[in-house]
């Protein structure tokens, strides 16, 4: 999508293994997300940030942490990758908390 | 707790007729609703929003009713096109966070 994207796009990785998926906007929006998406389960949020270095957890935040250094970018860690981290990863931005949000294309990682 | 969730999973549309999706939520709280559209291999894509304070709001082709006497949400897609062939979810907007429904996938019949 149009000022937001999401790298890599796809990334196969062995259990146990540090894991960084990166968001950057250049829509200097205020409000930055990580989902997962998984079959059955739709968009379960995993950490937000509403600021530089200003973040909280979502409902699905353990295993993962996040930095946001900059406005544009927003990073997502798996420290220890599981094979319950197999997902579809989406970032989204929103510059009010009350306005649509704005998604990434996805990052499809494998945790094998 | 709080939950927003949809009545199908799936719903089979004959092309050019009109599609009905339907969400329900349950914190009548809620202030801020949005319907969003994923067609496979993409990110979800914003249609239509509609507050509290509206029953009903209308986009291209796209109608949003808000019923907040039994908490249900409807999207309807006027005569609907195979472009239109994708997973559709609710959201509820609720401080800072987006609570999803699961989805439902529109299939369409040519």
């Amino acid at each position: 999508d149009a000022g937001i994207t999401q790298s890599p796009r796809h990334k196969v990785t062995e259990t146990g293994t540090p894991v960084t998926l990166r968001c950057h906007q250049t829509e200097n929006h205020r409000y930055m997300y990580w989902y997962r998406q998984d079959p059955g389960h739709g968009l379960r949020l995993i950490h937000y940030s509403y600021g530089v270095k200003d973040t909280d957890k979502g409902e699905v935040s353990d295993g993962y942490s996040v930095s946001r250094s900059k406005t544009e970018d927003f990073l997502l860690t798996l420290e220890s990758a599981t094979s319950s981290q197999t997902s579809v990863y989406f970032c989204a931005i929103s510059g009010m908390t009350d306005n649509g949000y704005t998604f990434g294309s996805g990052t499809r990682l494998t945790v094998v | 707790g709080e939950s927003v969730g949809l009545h199908l999973p799936t719903l089979s549309v004959q092309e050019g007729d009109n599609s009905i999706i339907n969400c329900a939520y349950s914190n009548s709280a809620s202030d801020y609703f949005i319907w969003y559209k994923q067609e496979s291999g993409k990110g979800p894509q914003f249609i239509i929003d509609i507050r509290s304070n509206m029953d009903k709001r209308q986009g291209q082709r796209v109608t949003v009713l808000l019923n907040k006497t039994v908490k249900h949400l409807s999207l309807q897609i006027a005569a609907t096109q195979p472009g239109d062939s994708a997973v559709y979810f609710c959201a509820e907007n609720s401080n800072y966070q987006l609570i999803w429904g699961a989805g439902t996938k529109l299939i369409i019949k040519p």
